[in-house]
């Protein structure tokens, strides 16, 4: 069936470098992607997000990257910082023809060290 | 001050008996959602509601009701909970009705344990 998935469960990553967080997608149909972080005891966050007729978009010290031919999705954090440190997910949005339905990955732990 | 807001918190129960579990959003959302999350498993969908008295099931639906008489609430039901209902459950809400282009808000959770 179709799944979003993520390539590694826990990223450690120390203070002050880039951190990069990747997703693979199976759904050729998914045209909109979304990253959330969850920190602990909370809900999740919208992060970013972007849609298929894209391959990059920016915001505030983060990036995500969409490469289409390869269904791969991956998150950039620029100087991460202490406060990085949550679960990150990527959720797809594909075209159901009725009413959004997210499909979450699993997620990625970023444990950010000092 | 925008949000959404879900109760109870935390929730022990045993098997068979029967509970609520109550959403809220203050934000005039047509869109809301409910969702488990497990470990290893991330988020899955329950059931979502398009408007008042629109509902629909989503990836995980059996074993819960929901019900959407007002905009603003959308409780999670449990006729006869059972230990494998044993989760971390979200509420969430977005402004456009496909949710397209605009984000989903999460509430802070409700974990509930049934022994």
């Amino acid at each position: 069936g179709e799944s979003v998935g993520l390539h590694l469960p826990t990223l450690s990553v120390q203070e002050g470098d880039n951190s990069i967080i990747n997703c693979a997608y199976s759904n050729s149909a998914s045209d909109y992607f979304i990253w959330y972080k969850q920190e602990s005891g909370k809900g999740p966050q919208f992060i970013i997000d972007i849609r298929s007729n894209m391959d990059k978009r920016q915001g505030q010290r983060v990036t995500v990257l969409l490469n289409k031919t390869v269904k791969h999705l991956s998150l950039q954090i620029a100087a991460t910082q202490p406060g990085d440190s949550a679960v990150y997910f990527c959720a797809e949005m594909g075209d159901t023809g009725t009413a959004s339905k997210l499909t979450f990955g699993t997620g990625t732990r970023l444990q950010v060290t000092l | 001050e925008a949000q959404v807001t879900q109760n109870p918190r935390y929730l022990i129960t045993v098997t068979g008996k029967k509970l609520t579990v109550t959403c809220s959003q203050n934000m005039n959302h047509e869109y809301m959602s409910w969702y488990r999350q497990d470990p290893g498993l991330g988020l899955r969908q329950i059931y979502y509601s398009m408007n008042v008295e629109v509902t629909d099931k989503g990836d995980v639906p059996e074993g819960y009701k929901v019900s959407r008489k007002e905009k603003r609430n959308f409780p999670l039901i449990l006729e006869s909970p059972s230990p494998n209902q044993t989760s971390l459950y979200f509420c969430a809400s977005s402004l456009l009705s496909t949710g397209r282009g605009e984000t989903q808000y999460f509430g802070p959770g409700t974990r509930l344990l049934v022994l």
